[in-house]
């Protein structure tokens, strides 16, 4: 059975911190790996890493994916409240329909 | 573009009530998804569609059953309701094609269920 596990389960920083986020993860034939912000809503798409060590920026996050270590890590620099959410990653296979299994979260919240 | 449109967003049921939820995209995207989001356990997948006319049940399907009426509307109905069907249900879509990169799932607003 797929598993993606994400660490840690809730964070609580000030403003202007940097965190680092863990996302590991057990996907038969993996394919990609993707991360999602979701505040109040749905969850919305940050970055989708298929190739190990590059690393894909916009702004103040960035993410690589290590697939030796399958695992990839989602840093965000310069900390702003308007960071403050879960950030979910998920595992897509290659199986059957590319099928995505999502790791239960981590909760962020950036204290002003 | 509205993009992944949930309806309703609130619900409350009785237990043995049946209900269905709504979801349309206008992405032209050929596969939709259902999701259940429960605190503690993540976003874990009740049906997916990969195409117009085919369904495949997901990690948690008992108790549900989906419809993929055409290539936009993608609904899940709750025959006979029970409390731990109470959770947030999410609809996806995405555009799947084989040999090329896979695009993001795009997900709805959700639609909160409560069943007492």
């Amino acid at each position: 059975e797929d598993k993606v596990v994400q660490s840690p389960l809730s964070l609580v920083v000030h403003e202007g911190d940097t965190v680092t986020l863990n996302c590991s993860y057990e996907v038969t034939n993996f394919r990609s790996l993707l991360w999602y912000k979701q505040e109040k809503k749905a969850p919305t798409f940050l970055f989708m890493l298929t190739s190990s060590g590059i690393e894909k920026k916009s702004g103040r996050l960035s993410s690589i994916l290590d697939k030796k270590e399958l695992s990839s890590i989602l840093n965000i620099t310069a900390t702003q409240t308007g960071d403050s959410a879960i950030y979910l990653c998920a595992g897509i296979s290659n199986f059957g329909n590319e099928k995505l299994t999502f790791g239960t979260g981590t909760r962020l919240t950036i204290i002003p | 573009n509205a993009g992944v449109t949930q309806t309703p967003k609130f619900q409350v049921l009785k237990t043995g009530q049946s209900m269905t939820l709504q979801c349309a995209q206008d992405m032209n995207h050929n596969s939709m998804y259902w999701y259940r989001q429960d605190p503690g356990m993540g976003l874990r997948l009740i049906y997916y569609s990969a195409s117009e006319g085919t369904t495949d049940k997901g990690e948690v399907p008992n108790g549900y059953n989906v419809s993929r009426l055409n290539k936009r509307e993608f609904s899940l109905r709750l025959e006979s309701a029970a409390p731990s069907q109470t959770s947030v249900y999410f609809c996806a879509s995405k555009f799947e094609a084989r040999g090329v990169d896979n695009s993001p799932l795009h997900f709805g607003n959700g639609t909160r269920l409560t069943v007492t």
